[in-house]
């Protein structure tokens, strides 16, 4: 398997536009998870899906963040409209709940809003 | 709300020493405590993972021990060398969610 993808992996847009990050986690996988890295905040989790169905998104900062998962091999993280604060580290990460082993993270995807 | 630290938030150490990195947790009831490693501008790399029941894991040079009772966890590294610079996370889950709790990491430099 080749881990956990992300993509884009660098994406810089303009204020106000909307951003939309892709992750296709580890195939078996049932648990996916986004995150989000800061220098200031550190990692955050943002939303956490187990067998394709969102458990807890009690991290996902505003309305203007949603997040799918329409089958198990892939999901989407969405931003509207972004903003300069948005500007991070988004990290999706795959593990198979229950069985007490490693949660895998893709690159991530470096967001820049200018 | 479950907060877990890291001390301390950077090292620099010279090629060879041992090292010990902490972590600590404020509520005891974890499913499982993992150390992850991430190198600059790159995603994270699970180290090692200790289920609850478990007292310690080794993996090559690194070791982790984890007593919950006191909510601490510590990854000892030895005869570090360069290639172990990087930043070092520790993560707590909660209940057999799955869901990671970060620390904030401390950013290791081993210099030749």
């Amino acid at each position: 398997d080749a881990g956990v993808i992300q993509s884009p992996r660098h994406e810089v847009t303009e204020m106000g536009q909307e951003v939309t990050l892709r992750c296709k986690p580890i195939s078996g996988h049932n648990s996916l998870f986004w995150y989000r890295q800061t220098m200031m905040r550190g990692l955050e989790l943002l939303i956490y899906f187990n067998n394709n169905v969102p458990i807890d998104d009690s991290g996902m900062p505003e309305d203007r963040f949603s997040a799918k998962m329409p089958n198990a091999s892939f999901s989407t993280l969405k931003i509207q409209p972004s903003e300069p604060r948005d500007s991070a580290v988004y990290f999706c990460a795959s593990t198979l709940t229950g069985t007490n082993t490693e949660a895998f993270f893709g690159q991530g995807t470096r967001l820049t809003v200018v | 709300k479950q907060e877990v630290t890291q001390i301390p938030a950077a090292l620099s150490v010279p090629e060879g020493e041992n090292l010990v990195l902490n972590c600590s947790f404020t509520d005891s009831a974890i499913y499982n405590l993992q150390w992850f490693r991430q190198d600059p501008g790159k995603g994270l790399t699970s180290l090692l993972l200790i289920q609850s029941s478990q007292r310690e894991q080794t993996s090559g040079r690194l070791n982790a021990s984890l007593d919950k009772s006191s909510g601490r966890s510590t990854l000892y590294i030895a005869a570090s060398q360069p290639g172990d610079s990087a930043t070092y996370l520790c993560a707590v889950t909660l209940g057999n969610t799955d869901k990671l709790i970060f620390g904030t990491g401390t950013r290791l430099q081993v210099f030749p």
